[in-house]
């Protein structure tokens, strides 16, 4: 079974710093561009990022890029998003998906990040 | 960017009725268009992905189709479980922006 599962979610103040995960299971990780999705209360999905299965490319929406960095460890079968200098809009629901073939076919459940003082 | 647009925002039919969801996008996507169901607390779920390949698993009624920048996604006979918002998601070139929605209720 597929299954991937996001950890490192929490409050945090503005300025502040947060290193999300992901844990892949069920499938052959190394196999395929993940993304990191995030939902902010109430609202639409937001695309953030997305990283080739070698790392060799890494993708960004504008308003993360140079603050947020994602990076994957094949070997431990994760990806991971580390988000700098935070700030109250980036409040969301963090998802991690494959996103191989164009299609974004297996979610985690999700990680809560609240970013307020 | 490529911006997605939806409409209606809501709408409300009867069970077993035909409803159809548009979604448009501000420049040719091709057929990289998928849809997604979301129901409170959970992720999103693909449910058709290529504008109109349905997902392994999920229900016949399900259907899209369009091309370029006009979409469609019809629920043929809408049931109590399809409950929910469904948003469509273009994957033509990043970011990967997604539609902002149709809530579907009974």
């Amino acid at each position: 079974e597929v299954q991937l599962v996001e950890s490192g979610g929490g409050l945090v103040q503005p300025g502040g710093s947060l290193r999300l995960s992901c844990a892949a299971s069920g499938f052959t990780f190394s196999n395929y561009w993940v993304s990191w999705v995030r939902q902010a209360p109430g609202k639409g999905p937001e695309w953030v990022a997305n990283i080739k299965q070698d790392g060799s490319e890494k993708y960004y929406v504008d308003s993360v890029r140079g603050r947020f960095t994602i990076s994957r460890d094949n070997a431990k079968n994760s990806l991971y998003l580390q988000m700098n200098s935070l700030r109250v809009e980036d409040t969301a629901v963090y998802y991690c998906a494959t996103s191989s073939n164009w299609k974004f076919d297996y979610w985690g459940h999700g990680t809560l990040v609240t970013v307020s003082s | 960017d490529i911006q997605m647009t939806q409409y209606p925002s809501s709408l409300s039919a009867s069970v077993g009725g035909r409803i159809i969801l548009t979604c448009r996008a501000s420049q040719s996507v091709s057929s990289y268009l998928n849809w997604y169901q979301q129901k409170p607390g959970k992720a999103p779920k693909l449910l058709i992905h290529a504008a109109s390949s349905l997902e392994s698993g999920v229900p016949s009624r399900f259907s899209g189709s369009g091309s370029g920048t006009d979409f469609t996604l019809t629920i043929s006979s809408l049931q109590p479980e399809d409950i929910a918002t469904y948003y469509c998601q273009q994957t033509r070139s990043p970011p990967f922006t997604f539609g902002p929605g149709t809530k579907v209720d009974i």
